[in-house]
């Protein structure tokens, strides 16, 4: 299985500044037939179920604000949140769908400064 | 909108068996190829398996033999059927909508196994 590896565990950030969030997968989830990485951000606010963020590593989620962006191919990607408000206080995960089973990191939890 | 809500769960002893349900509503359920995802205490989410729309399977090899998933269109609902429950199971078990991703998660119910 490709094991995702989130770091930090924990993210403290003051209301209005940058949080960002890196995610390191064992193998490559970029996929040389479409140049796409079968990669995905979720959210989780506590006590409610993941919601969808990102896919392919820089796709957003119809619906979801433009202060969330993703970067990154191959092996390393980040998720930023530019200008933090109170709402985005949450656990985020990221998933590889490239490899059988998909999986998840182990989560970042960002909190307010 | 989009909208599952899992029942079922609750405690059950190791070794023991339990039957989650999952019922759709909000889109076309018989189109849609649905998961189950478990998420443990202080962990990230699991994949368990799906089910495709025509009813293909795929299990994570993890829980290959001891899971079997199952649908029902005509009721829009998705079934969890577990066996030999380990401690390790223990976990909030969702279904979610999607195929490799997960666009739609339920709320989730809780499986805790223990004696």
């Amino acid at each position: 299985d490709i094991v995702m590896t989130q770091s930090p565990d924990f993210l403290a950030v003051s209301l209005g500044e940058r949080a960002t969030i890196n995610c390191k997968s064992s193998q490559t989830v970029l996929s040389i037939s479409n140049n796409k990485n079968f990669l995905a951000w979720y959210q989780q606010k506590l006590g409610q179920s993941p919601k969808l963020l990102i896919l392919w590593a820089s796709t957003r989620q119809s619906g979801v604000p433009d202060r969330f962006s993703g970067s990154g191919s191959g092996t390393d990607f980040n998720l930023t949140i530019t200008g933090l408000q109170a709402e985005d206080v949450a656990l985020y995960f990221c998933q590889q769908y490239y490899g059988r089973p998909p999986t998840f990191g182990g989560g970042t939890k960002v909190e307010l400064k | 909108q989009v909208q599952l809500v899992e029942s079922g769960g609750g405690l059950v002893k190791p070794g023991g068996s339990l039957r989650l349900s999952c019922a759709a509503s909000g889109f076309t359920f018989s189109d849609a190829y649905m998961n189950w995802i478990r998420q443990a205490p202080g962990k990230g989410p699991e994949f368990l398996g799906f089910i495709s729309p025509s009813g293909t399977l795929y299990y994570a090899d993890s829980v290959q033999g001891r899971l079997t998933i199952s649908r029902d269109n005509a009721k829009n609902s998705l079934y969890l059927q577990m066996s030999s429950l380990r401690a390790e199971d223990t976990a909030v078990y969702y279904c979610a909508r999607g195929q490799w991703v997960f666009d739609s998660w339920g709320q989730g119910t809780l499986v805790a196994v223990s004696s």
